[in-house]
């Protein structure tokens, strides 16, 4: 079936402009995570959705950062004011939701502030 | 707060040659470990994961890992490598049984395989 699919692939912006990355889980995945690859920090989870809910957004950098998701299904990472800093790949991944069950992993956005 | 430690940020081997890729955890109750591979501008690959059942883990590809607790450990191996196995690996233990199963990784390790 359909692998977990992100939106766009590249992004290019400008600093201080704000952006939206997408993210299409698995259906029936109830969980969702975000992640961040950058060459300095690596992999850094970033919030964590169940459901519509966000009960752990403990890895969101600022307040610059924000995430939604509606209908149990897609969601939406928005940076508002961007920063050169926040050049990385982001990464979305989901899963069913049962304890340490496997994430799986979209291809990531790659964004990039000049 | 759990966290895994992969040292050393590059393994280059022959083709047909051991692959060992160390990784070593750290947590206060049981982990559940996982690897996930990354080919280059693709998203993670899970390889195979730790969940208690059994100490030694088969994966996909011919990877396998082993778990061990007193060493706090768990190092994946590989009996010969492939020029398909060069990629980025990644070590990872979930928040689990925490609030969530949020994964924290490890550095990562680029696998060269020479011809």
């Amino acid at each position: 079936g359909a692998g977990v699919s992100q939106s766009p692939s590249n992004k290019v912006t400008e600093k201080g402009k704000d952006v939206e990355l997408r993210c299409d889980p698995i259906s029936g995945h109830t969980a969702l995570y975000w992640y961040r690859q950058s060459l300095g920090q690596g992999l850094e989870f970033l919030i964590y959705f169940q459901g519509n809910s966000a009960p752990d957004k403990s890895g969101l950098p600022s307040d610059r950062f924000s995430a939604e998701r509606t209908g149990g299904s897609v969601s939406t990472l928005t940076i508002q004011r961007t920063q050169q800093e926040d050049s990385a790949v982001y990464l979305c991944a989901s899963s069913q939701g049962q304890g340490p069950d496997t994430q799986y992993f979209g291809p990531g956005t790659r964004l990039t502030v000049l | 707060a759990q966290s895994v430690t992969q040292l050393g940020s590059h393994v280059s081997v022959s083709e047909g040659a051991l692959v060992l890729l160390r990784c070593n955890y750290s947590s206060s109750v049981p982990p559940y470990l996982f690897w996930y591979v990354q080919y280059p501008n693709q998203g993670l690959q899970l390889l195979l994961k730790y969940t208690s059942a059994a100490t030694l883990v088969k994966g996909i590809n011919g990877f396998e890992a082993e778990f061990k607790k007193s060493e706090t450990s768990f190092h994946l191996t590989k009996p010969s490598a492939h020029m398909s196995d060069a990629a980025e690996y990644f070590c990872a233990v979930s928040d689990w049984p925490g609030a969530n199963s949020k994964l924290t990784f490890g550095k990562g390790i680029t696998l060269s395989v020479r011809p």
